[in-house]
Order: C-alpha cells, then structure tokens, then sequence
C-alpha cells in the first residue's frame, strides 16, 4: 500500500523556470491538499481540492497552479519560479467525512529556487 | 479563520519522563483533531486521532485528550525514550486542516 507519493523529492530551479509536481494517492480519498512548509511558519495550505475537478484556493495560493484531472492525482504547478518559493512542499489526502478526516501525507518534496 | 497555537515550541527531558504536549484552536466546531509526528527531513506521520465526538484516543504509550467547549487537546507521552525526538504538530478539521507551528521534542538519554 503506497499511501501517498510525491514525485520529485528534491528539485533545484532556476529563477522564472516552470516545474510541476505529482501527487499520487491510492486510498480512494475525496480531499487533496497541497501545503508548504517553512521554518518558524509552520504548515500552509496552498491550494486544495474535495474531489475530481474541484479546485480551492487555500493560504497562500498565489504563483502557484493545481489541478485535479483525475481522483487519484493531484498537481502543483510554478509558472515562473521565485527564491521565495524555496520551501518543502507536502500533499496530502482525505476522506469527505465529518467522522473520519484522517489525513496522510507524502514524503516530501524539496525545492530550492535560486 | 481557525488558529491553532501549540505551546510549548521547543521541550527537552530527560529520558522516562512523561511528556505533555498542548494544543489549542480558536473555533470549536470541529470534525476531528489529527496528532502528527514529524522527524527532521521528512513527512508527517498520522499518530492519533480524535473525532469530535470522543474526549480520548490511545495508542500504546500515547493518550491524547480532547476537550472541544475548551479549545484544547493535549497529548500525553508516557515514560519518553530518545527515539520520541521528533516535532509533534496538530491539526484541526473539518475540511482543510489548520496546523499549529509543531512542539520540538528532545528526549536525553
């Protein structure tokens, strides 16, 4: 069972270059979440999605582009990089469910923009 | 909008101490409460959970407690190993989870 897995796991981009990363979940889960983290800012929320097709803005969406093509798939997408997007990016999932929101995470991805 | 504070940030002990671990939330309407564990470099691990409806989860060494008209959940560790260093963080639903910043953990052997 891989539960959920991000691909690349490290990545170093050059200031206006484009990346894309892949979330992919195998649990069937409704909710897909994209969040970045950052020393002393904790966890925010980039950009969300309860279903196939659906997408929501979350904390800090700007300069960032999701979409949800299929259940299982989740993307995150940098038009034109900035340093300051240099950060550790997780994806998660979840049921819709006001008795089990469990929520499982990838490993990881490491991005730095220089 | 939900905040989630987490206090303290940063707790070191010695070994076979208990450990208490708070969190607080601003809004009390809920779904569930999800303690995460998190080892440098890495993702987060899913420790318990606490649907809105139960005051307690266990697993193993760990209790956590839930206390919704209150704000808070805190979760206890019981007789700390080195092995439990690590940074717990909180989160909040329904929907879209709100994290608090984390607890830093040391356990000194």
């Amino acid at each position: 069972n891989a539960g959920v897995t991000q691909t690349p796991k490290f990545r170093v981009l050059k200031t206006g270059q484009s990346m894309t990363l892949l979330c992919a979940q195998d649990m069937n889960h409704e909710y897909m979440y994209w969040y970045r983290q950052d020393p002393g800012m904790g966890l925010r929320l980039i950009h969300y999605s309860v279903g196939e097709g659906t997408t929501a803005k979350g904390e800090v969406p700007d300069g960032y582009n999701v979409s949800r093509l299929k259940k299982q798939n989740f993307l995150l997408g940098l038009e034109s990089a900035a340093p300051s997007q240099t950060s550790v990016y997780f994806c998660a999932s979840s049921y819709i469910s006001s008795v089990n929101t469990e929520a499982f995470f990838g490993q990881g991805t490491r991005l730095t923009v220089v | 909008k939900q905040e989630v504070t987490q206090i303290p940030a940063a707790l070191s002990v010695p070994e076979g101490e208990n450990l208490v671990l708070n969190c607080s939330f601003t809004d009390s309407a809920i779904y569930n409460l999800q303690w995460f564990r998190q080892d440098p470099g890495k993702g987060l691990t899913s420790l318990l959970l606490i649907q809105s409806s139960q005051r307690e989860q266990t697993s193993g060494r760990l209790n956590a407690s839930l206390d919704k008209s209150s704000g808070r959940s805190t979760l206890y560790i019981a007789a700390s190993q080195p092995g439990d260093s690590a940074t717990y963080l909180c989160a909040v639903s329904p929907g879209k989870l709100s994290f608090g910043a984390g607890t830093t953990v040391t356990v000194r052997a």
